[in-house]
Formats: structure tokens, C-alpha cells, sequence
């Protein structure tokens, strides 16, 4: 079975901390990607990477930065939290080259910026 | 603009009667169509991938449809369980780069009542 986890559950930070979640999948997908969840809201794409140190702009990256220095593992970073980005982070893995996979989530990071 | 809508936005239903969930999308160039389940505080899990020329594919008691000239996909549920209370979130992948892109739709969220 796939396996996608996501570091930590819930996470409470203060506005203006530089906030890490990390990510890691055991399948040597090459995609993965990060996603943020609102209610209401379909899951919105803030980075995907298809290669080690390789990164695109989602639809919504400002705020955001990634890191991707392994294959497995794939970090996005809020460089100066606000109040704004309150939200689940799920975090998802996937094969380049199969386009008819699916993408595989981790649990989701429920973070609450204070 | 590429959108997927969903009907009903919730849904109630007694265990063991039969439900069908509605996507109508606006993607452009359309390369498949993803059912996925979410259950409260997990990430989604993929149920089907229907490509342009499937129109019916089944996982259990899952079965979707495609109708690619109206734009339009279902998921039927049949004989419903507990279980089944989850969010159900259709996702159309379009041709885009080095990997598709997904546009989410904000889910049905069914509840299934003993």
C-alpha cells in the first residue's frame, strides 16, 4: 500500500513564524504536490515538484515556498505565517509517467495560525 | 474556465438504500475524471479513473459514469453503509505540462443514518 505521511496532525503557530510541514511518501513517486483544503472550497494546488529539486507554481503559491531534496520527501514552507493561511495541508504523491494513476494523500496537517 | 460543480453540495440517507451523486465539469482539453472519498479528517482516497472513451467503471458497491459529450459523470452508491458517510469529491484531470492538472470540485458530503 501506498503510504503518504504527513509530519504532524495539527500544528498551531503564530503570525510571522516561519512554519515547516513536511511530507513523505515510500512508493518512489516522482510527482508530488501540495494542496490546502478550506470548506467550501475544492482542494487548491500551492507547488508541485516532478523531480528532486525541481518545482512549479501551483495556483496558488504566494506565501509558499517548497523544498524538495530527496525523492521521497517534499517540505512546503510558510516563509511568514498570517492569520490567512489557516488551513488543511494535504500533501500527495503520484507517477510521472502513468497520467491514469491516482494521486495518493497523506492525512492532512490541520494548521491554525494565531 | 475550468470548473467541476456537484450536486447535491449534502445528502442524508438510511443504511442499505441506493444514492446517486452528480459532477458536471467545464474542462478543456478533458483527459480523465477521479471519484474520491474523503472520510472526516483523512485525506481523499481515490475510488475511479474514467478515461474519454469509458462511460461506466465500478469499485464494489461504487459505480461511476461518464458522459463526455454532456460534460456530465455520477457516482451511484449501492446498498449504502455507515461506512460510506464520507465526503465524495470529483476531480477532472486536463492536459497540462509535465503532468495533468486536477480541478477539484467541493465534494458531496453524504451521510449515511442507521
Amino acid at each position: 500500500d501506498v503510504k503518504v505521511t504527513q509530519s504532524s496532525r495539527y500544528l498551531v503557530k503564530r503570525t510571522g513564524e516561519k512554519v515547516f510541514l513536511e511530507c513523505v511518501q515510500d512508493m518512489d513517486h516522482e510527482n508530488m504536490f501540495w494542496y490546502r483544503q478550506d470548506p467550501g472550497l475544492g482542494l487548491r494546488l500551492i507547488y508541485f515538484s516532478y523531480d528532486v529539486k525541481m518545482k512549479e507554481k501551483g495556483d496558488i503559491p504566494e506565501g509558499y515556498s517548497v523544498s524538495r531534496e530527496k525523492k521521497e520527501r517534499f517540505s512546503l514552507i510558510l516563509e511568514s505565517a498570517s492569520t490567512n493561511q489557516t488551513s488543511m495541508y494535504l500533501c500527495a504523491s503520484s507517477f510521472q509517467d502513468r497520467k491514469y494513476q491516482p494521486q495518493h494523500f497523506g492525512d492532512g496537517t490541520r494548521l491554525s495560525i494565531l | 474556465k475550468n470548473q467541476v460543480e456537484q450536486s447535491p453540495q449534502s445528502l442524508i440517507i438510511l443504511e442499505g438504500k441506493n444514492c446517486t451523486l452528480q459532477c458536471n465539469y467545464t474542462v478543456s482539453p478533458f483527459s480523465n475524471l477521479r471519484w474520491y472519498k474523503q472520510d472526516t479528517g483523512r485525506g481523499p482516497v481515490s475510488l475511479t479513473i474514467m478515461t474519454f472513451s469509458e462511460n461506466t467503471k465500478s469499485n464494489g458497491r461504487y459505480t461511476a459514469t461518464l458522459d463526455a459529450d454532456t460534460k456530465q459523470s455520477s457516482l451511484h452508491i449501492t446498498a449504502s453503509q455507515l461506512s460510506d458517510s464520507a465526503s465524495y469529491i470529483c476531480v477532472v484531470a486536463f492536459y497540462g505540462g509535465a503532468t495533468n492538472k486536477l480541478i477539484f470540485g467541493t465534494g458531496t458530503l453524504l451521510a449515511v443514518q442507521p
